[in-house]
């Protein structure tokens, strides 16, 4: 499986504040990017789902892609304590998706 | 997106026993795929279930360990095989293809959490 890689975490930010994860990824011609939200002893839920280069909102989530850098990030606007999960970035190659580690975000209210 | 469920969602297993786990979708879908994922750890893919076909593992996975089936386009199977404490994990059932979705959204059951002792 292809290399996905995110910032480690955990991650803690306050409530109402922006939280921003990273995610770099190995396989060039990856076409399709998505960020899943995780809660404990929960399956993994899809957020966001990112195609182009790049900016795409949703609500209070913002994707970003860069194919040139291998990058993709999502941005948490106005965070909530409800927000408090792993995120995790998937990349699609060969049909197939990777998952990076994730990153664990903690909102302080 | 489509209802998967997945049974059990938790089991308690002795070591050298064997469990399947069954993964059942409300509408047809073009592709199942299973994961596991161990305690604080990330997704693996284990396998994609083919249709009428023996699936294909990933680099690591093996058919003897994990047999796999998938009769039709709504059910797969998973069998974890003589069981040791390392296969203590969760393990996922996964889909993708299903009809007005976009390309490669993978949605989850919500798995099966699976203690060996």
């Amino acid at each position: 499986q292809k290399e996905v890689e995110q910032n480690s975490g955990p991650l803690s930010v306050p409530e109402g504040a922006i939280a921003s994860l990273n995610c770099t990824y190995s396989d060039r011609v990856s076409q399709s990017f998505f960020w899943y939200r995780q809660y404990s002893g929960k399956s993994p839920e899809l957020i966001m789902s990112i195609y182009s280069n790049g900016d795409k909102e949703d609500g209070r989530f913002t994707a970003q892609l860069n194919k040139a850098s291998q990058y993709v990030s999502l941005l948490i606007r106005d965070s909530q304590p409800s927000d408090s999960a792993t995120y995790l970035c998937a990349v699609t190659s060969d049909y197939k998706l990777s998952f990076g580690a994730g990153t664990t975000v903690t909102v302080r209210a | 997106s489509a209802v998967i469920s997945q049974k059990p969602s938790r089991d308690i297993c002795q070591r050298g026993t064997s469990l399947t786990i069954q993964c059942q979708v409300d509408s047809q879908v073009t592709m199942m795929f299973w994961y596991r994922q161990q305690p604080g750890q990330s997704l693996t893919l284990i396998a994609t279930a083919n249709q009428g076909s023996e699936a294909t593992y990933e680099s690591g996975f093996v058919i003897d360990k994990f047999p796999i089936s998938r009769p039709n386009l709504t059910f797969s199977t998973l069998t974890v095989s003589n069981m040791s404490p390392e296969d203590s994990s969760i393990y996922l059932c996964s889909v993708a293809g299903l009809a007005g979705e976009g390309t490669g959204e993978l949605f989850f059951g919500e798995g099966s959490r699976l203690t060996v002792l």
